[in-house]
């Protein structure tokens, strides 16, 4: 089993839907990161959690440590959101960072 | 502000040659920085870290090797490519000695097909 498991693989939606990814990790954790790959492959990191919820205009994203559960949110979701959303931990214990395959996401208009 | 500079963008190399990909950091001082391989369909891989001139950590065995020459220079090499290397590679920074706390900054990305 993977340490970072993201859900869904693959998701489509229509333009303006209201989108939710979800990341869950089994190890202990100093921050949790999501981030954007466009296709082209460059990275954007989005967001940086270790407690709670961060809001960045249409991108809204919490972290339930207890539960060890992450999700992401888009709101009035738009074609240029297409990419793919990785999740990604800082581990406790050493210097090390383990990713989430990525969900890969499709916004029609 | 601070910039990562990858290069080259997409190299195409047969088997058994020789590699160089180059990343800069410009804008900070005493950056840590990371190399990340991103295989086919697959998730990101952290390769190695160096949290300083001459300081590099090794996550996975393979037959790559990485050195850091300068403070914001991180060189990823190998002296003969298999197939298996060909991937995406990834360039990153983070501004702190402690990296777990900071966000890492991504650099373009150079795209390598090993034939």
């Amino acid at each position: 089993k993977n340490e970072v498991e993201q859900s869904p693989q693959n998701l489509t939606a229509q333009e303006g839907e209201f989108i939710t990814i979800n990341c869950s990790y089994s190890v202990g954790i100093s921050a949790l990161h999501w981030l954007q790959q466009h296709p082209g492959g460059g990275i954007v990191s989005l967001f940086m959690l270790s407690s709670g919820k961060k809001k960045h205009g249409r991108l809204i994203a919490t972290i339930n440590i207890q539960e060890k559960h992450s999700s992401l949110h888009i709101t009035a979701s738009h074609p240029r959101d297409s990419a793919v959303y990785i999740c990604a931990v800082g581990i406790e214990s050493y210097n090390d960072m383990r990713f989430g395959a990525g969900t890969r996401l499709t916004v029609k208009p | 502000s601070q910039t990562i500079h990858q290069w080259p963008a997409t190299l195409v190399q047969p088997v058994g040659s020789p590699l160089s990909l180059e990343c800069t950091v410009e804008g900070t001082s005493n950056p840590n920085l990371y190399w990340y391989r991103q295989a086919a369909g697959r998730g990101l891989q952290l390769l190695f870290y160096s949290v300083g001139i001459g300081q590099i950590s090794s996550e996975v065995p393979q037959n790559l090797s990485a050195s850091r020459p300068q403070d914001r220079q991180f060189i990823l090499s190998s002296k003969k490519l298999l197939l298996s290397d060909s991937g995406f590679y990834l360039c990153a920074w983070s501004p702190s000695v402690s990296w777990k706390v900071n966000e890492q900054f991504f650099g373009p990305g150079t795209r390598l097909t090993v034939l």
